[in-house]
């Protein structure tokens, strides 16, 4: 059964405390991507990879860390200097990295995280 | 501000109607997609449009193209209680590789 999975689902913190939110695929993708989506708003672009071991700062990059050591993996970790982090998460692959034929993206189902 | 900005941002109607909405993007791209996403899930990849393409069909949706205005619209035909859902339009900017910039989204009500 191929697919992206995120886990968890929710995600309680404290103010202060990092954490990280997983994201793997076994779609044999090159490319991931990490979104967050507010209430109400589109996606905006976090942390990409085009290739393994390495990986591009997207729109809203500050605060946040990623690491690409395996072509199915790319976890994201939310720091304690992201101002605001609570919010939706949402994890995507690609076949091609570079746009063009298999550009288009693969969602997973989203961890919601809410720190306090 | 995004790259795609949706309009309308909220559309109710009834089963059986068609339904409309539009996408505008401001600079030159390589393809424009459309996604849609249920409350609370992931995104679904419904149709992508080359920027070579002017018209493209999928089932009851039918997706247009205009890079001289730089829109693209999106048609949902028939439509059911099922397609009610958030719509994104995203642009994959020429020399941005598959880096996508999504719109705000439409909100479409189906009301049986």
């Amino acid at each position: 059964d191929g697919g992206i999975t995120q886990s968890p689902k929710y995600l309680f913190r404290k103010e202060g405390q990092n954490v990280t939110l997983s994201c793997e695929q076994n779609l044999n993708h090159d490319a991931m991507y990490w979104y967050r989506q507010d209430p109400g708003q589109g996606l905006r672009l976090i942390y990409y990879s085009q290739i393994v071991n390495d990986f591009q700062k997207g729109d809203i990059a500050e605060g946040y860390s990623v690491s690409r050591e395996k072509k199915e993996s790319f976890p994201l970790t939310v720091t304690s200097a992201q101002k605001n982090p609570t919010a939706f998460y949402l994890c995507a692959s690609s076949s091609n990295p570079f746009g063009g034929e298999g550009s288009e993206q693969y969602f997973g189902p989203g961890t919601r995280l809410t720190v306090t | 501000s995004q790259q795609g900005e949706e309009d309308p941002q909220a559309l109710s109607i009834q089963e059986g109607e068609n339904a409309t909405m539009n996408c505008s993007y401001k600079t030159s791209i390589n393809n424009l997609q459309w996604y849609r996403q249920n409350s609370g899930r992931g995104l679904v990849h419904l149709i992508l449009i080359r920027s070579n393409e002017r018209e493209k069909h999928s089932g009851r949706l039918r997706v247009t193209l205009d890079t001289s205005k730089k829109s693209s619209s999106l048609l949902i035909t028939a439509s059911r209680a099922a397609d009610t859902a958030s719509y994104f339009c995203a642009t994959s900017p020429r020399a941005a590789g598959n880096k996508l910039t999504f719109g705000g989204g439409t909100r479409v009500l189906v009301k049986p």
